[in-house]
């Protein structure tokens, strides 16, 4: 079974550092494009950047760049998003997606079950 | 970037009745060299990550109900549920993958009557 495993709930403070994580499965992990999508508590979907898992080539919406890291250790099939800083803004359920396309661009058809990341003094 | 807006923001219909959901590009997302458009239709029920339902602006994705359907071009589209059933309450997202930043639009939230 094709599948894409989030690493669970997270609750931080205000200036602390995250990473989360996004195991794939089932499938040929470098063949696709991962992508990380927020949500914020009661609203849409939002595109942070997304990663080559061959080269480790990354782009970022400019909404996301430098305050996020996205990464990938090819060898255990993990992608990761990772903050240095974290802001109460930040709160948010983070999903993790996968192209449709082969070494292309496509729908994102293939979801993580999503992390909940909760930053609060 | 390209905004993509969506209407309308909610719709409440009977079962069986169709539900019609509009997104506008504010750039085209067709392709001219393969004559593609690069949107994206998502389903997201409460507690659960979306659903991809269709690409490509009118590709059903492999276990989807024919009562969904996409249709448009350029920088118009619509998904239709052609019977609405109990089992379609959610909200639906458009989304560009023309170019990044990837986008998406408002979301609309559809009910039953």
């Amino acid at each position: 079974e094709v599948q894409l495993v989030q690493s669970g709930a997270e609750m931080k403070k205000p200036g602390e550092s995250l990473r989360i994580s996004c195991k794939g499965s089932g499938y040929s992990f470098t063949s696709y494009w991962i992508s990380w999508v927020r949500q914020m508590p009661g609203k849409g979907l939002e595109w942070m950047g997304r990663i080559d898992t061959t080269d480790s080539y990354s782009n970022y919406s400019p909404s996301f760049q430098g305050h996020v890291t996205i990464s990938v250790d090819k060898s255990i099939s993990t992608a990761y998003l990772q903050w240095r800083s974290l802001k109460a803004s930040d709160t948010a359920m983070y999903y993790c997606a996968r192209g449709d396309v082969v070494r292309g661009v496509g729908g994102m058809g293939v979801w993580g079950q999503g992390t909940t990341v909760t930053v609060s003094s | 970037d390209f905004v993509m807006t969506q209407s309308p923001d909610s719709l409440a219909a009977s079962l069986g009745e169709r539900a019609t959901i509009n997104c506008k590009s504010s750039q085209t997302v067709l392709y001219m060299s393969n004559n593609k458009n690069y949107l994206a239709w998502y389903q997201q029920k409460p507690g659960q990550p979306p659903r991809l339902l269709i690409s490509w602006a009118s590709t059903r994705e492999s276990g989807v109900p024919d009562r969904f359907s996409g249709s448009g071009s350029g920088t118009d589209f619509t998904l239709t549920i052609s019977s609405l059933q109990a089992e379609d309450v959610a909200v639906y997202y458009c989304q560009q993958y023309y170019t990044t930043p990837w986008t998406f639009g408002q979301g609309t939230k559809v009910e039953i009557k």
